[in-house]
């Protein structure tokens, strides 16, 4: 059974720090490797996705992909009150579904 | 790029009416789409994966006869709740595959709130 594991948190930052948030998957045939961020209430938005080891970085965001380890995680430099969300970790296996983690809660403290 | 639009945003019915979400996307178009169900504080549940003029895919314990997906076009995807009953009440969101050179990207619209009084 294929399985992504996040902490729930919630993981407390104070403003301007940097949020790591971390995800573990048990498929080893994953190809394709995700995050999503869903505000209280809101549907998930898409902020980045990574396919090849190493980091992959988009403004204050950074995606780190170990495929050796099955790790995968975000960071989030400079963090602010309105990253404040849940972030979901999504990895895909070589076809259209994606399997979600449950998601870790941010909390970003002014 | 890669925008979803869903309809309604929220609807109350009364039990044992039927009720129909829309979902389109408005600048691609996705082979496959997905429709989701998300209960208060917790995490995503895939209800059913659809592709363009084939039958939906429903998970296991998902009833296919109760939420019924039509995939009318590579734009176009509907959810009908059968006679809903207040443990239907829910946020329904769907997703379509961007899937450009099988990247397997998937955009969510933003949700229908289902409230069954």
């Amino acid at each position: 059974q294929k399985e992504v594991e996040q902490n729930s948190g919630p993981l407390s930052v104070p403003e301007g720090a940097i949020a790591s948030l971390n995800c573990t998957y048990s498929d080893r045939g994953s190809q394709s490797f995700f995050w999503y961020r869903q505000y209280s209430g809101k549907s998930p938005e898409l902020i980045m996705f990574i396919y090849s080891n190493g980091d992959k970085e988009d403004g204050r965001f950074t995606a780190q992909l170990n495929k050796a380890s099955q790790y995968v995680s975000l960071l989030i430099r400079d963090s602010q009150p309105s990253d404040s969300a849940t972030y979901l970790c999504a990895v895909n296996a070589g076809y259209s579904t994606l399997t979600f983690g449950k998601g870790t809660m941010l909390l970003v403290s002014p | 790029g890669a925008v979803v639009s869903q309809h309604p945003s929220w609807v109350i019915c009364k039990s044992g009416t039927s009720v129909k979400i829309e979902c389109r996307s408005l600048d691609f178009q996705a082979t496959t789409m997905f429709w989701y169900r998300q209960f208060p504080k917790q995490s995503l549940m895939l209800m059913a994966t659809s592709n363009e003029g084939s039958k939906a895919t429903y998970e296991q314990g998902v009833e296919k006869d109760k939420f019924l997906i039509n995939h009318a076009s590579l734009t176009l995807s509907t959810l009908t709740v059968t006679s809903a009953h207040p443990e239907d009440s829910s946020f329904y969101i769907c997703s379509m595959d961007y899937g450009e050179m099988g990247s397997y990207e998937q955009y969510f619209g933003p949700g229908t709130r289902l409230t069954v009084t």
